[in-house]
């Protein structure tokens, strides 16, 4: 079945530092990739997504390209803020098997000190 | 006003007992589902529903039971409350089901603690 893992967490960072949080996906078909963010006591919000290979997603000074080759979509950012400080999830919608279902990466957690 | 709203936000409850979670979108979207989070932050699907019909069951146990009496409403139903149905719940809707979630949008979450 389709699958997303990203990197272990906790992330400590020191503002304007430079981040990288990595995904790769397991999928069967042609999947749409998206990173979803959460910050402390509210929902998920879609941060960016790419719907095909090659395709970069970018929202808010982050962005994240679609590696079939590598089947991976890492999340970067070239200098981070106080404010970025939340949970961010990798996840993966399945257009040929999956109806309406997005399966989620297990979080990692970041967290960016002044 | 609140896109997807759920409440309660906090629910604290005994062993055994039975208890509900509402969920009300203002989206107009067709699609609602329940996730849950565990204690280590992971999310995973529990229910999807479309225009009120039951589409995603993702081994749920039985003891949990939705109900969509509009597609503007998922409702959660927990009987005989367990430890470990302690969790935060997330209500989501999006525009598109059946051919890819294009966009999610989460509700606040609700807070379970079964003591």
């Amino acid at each position: 079945g389709d699958s997303v893992t990203q990197m272990e967490g906790p992330v400590t960072l020191s503002e304007e530092a430079f981040l990288t949080i990595n995904c790769t996906y397991t999928a069967t078909g042609y999947p749409s990739l998206f990173w979803y963010v959460q910050y402390p006591g509210e929902g998920l919000q879609l941060l960016l997504k790419a719907t095909k290979a090659d395709d970069k997603g970018s929202n808010k000074g982050f962005e994240a390209t679609y590696r079939k080759e590598t089947t991976s979509f890492h999340l970067e950012k070239g200098s981070v803020q106080v404010s970025d400080s939340a949970v961010y999830f990798c996840a993966l919608s399945d257009f040929g098997t999956s109806y309406g279902k997005l399966t989620f990466g297990q979080g990692t957690i970041l967290t960016v000190h002044p | 006003d609140t896109a997807v709203s759920q409440t309660p936000k906090y629910l604290v409850t005994q062993m055994g007992n039975d208890k509900s979670i509402k969920c009300e979108q203002n989206l107009g979207h067709d699609t609602m589902y329940w996730y849950k989070q565990d204690s280590k932050k992971f999310l995973k699907i529990m229910f999807s529903y479309n225009n009120k019909e039951l589409i995603i069951n993702e081994t749920v146990p039985n003891r949990f039971s939705p109900k969509s009496p509009d597609k503007a409403h998922l409702n959660l139903h927990i009987n005989s409350l367990e430890l470990g149905d302690s969790a935060v719940y997330f209500c989501a809707s999006s525009l598109q089901g059946g051919q890819g979630v294009e966009k999610l949008f989460f509700g606040s979450g609700t807070q379970l603690s079964v003591l």
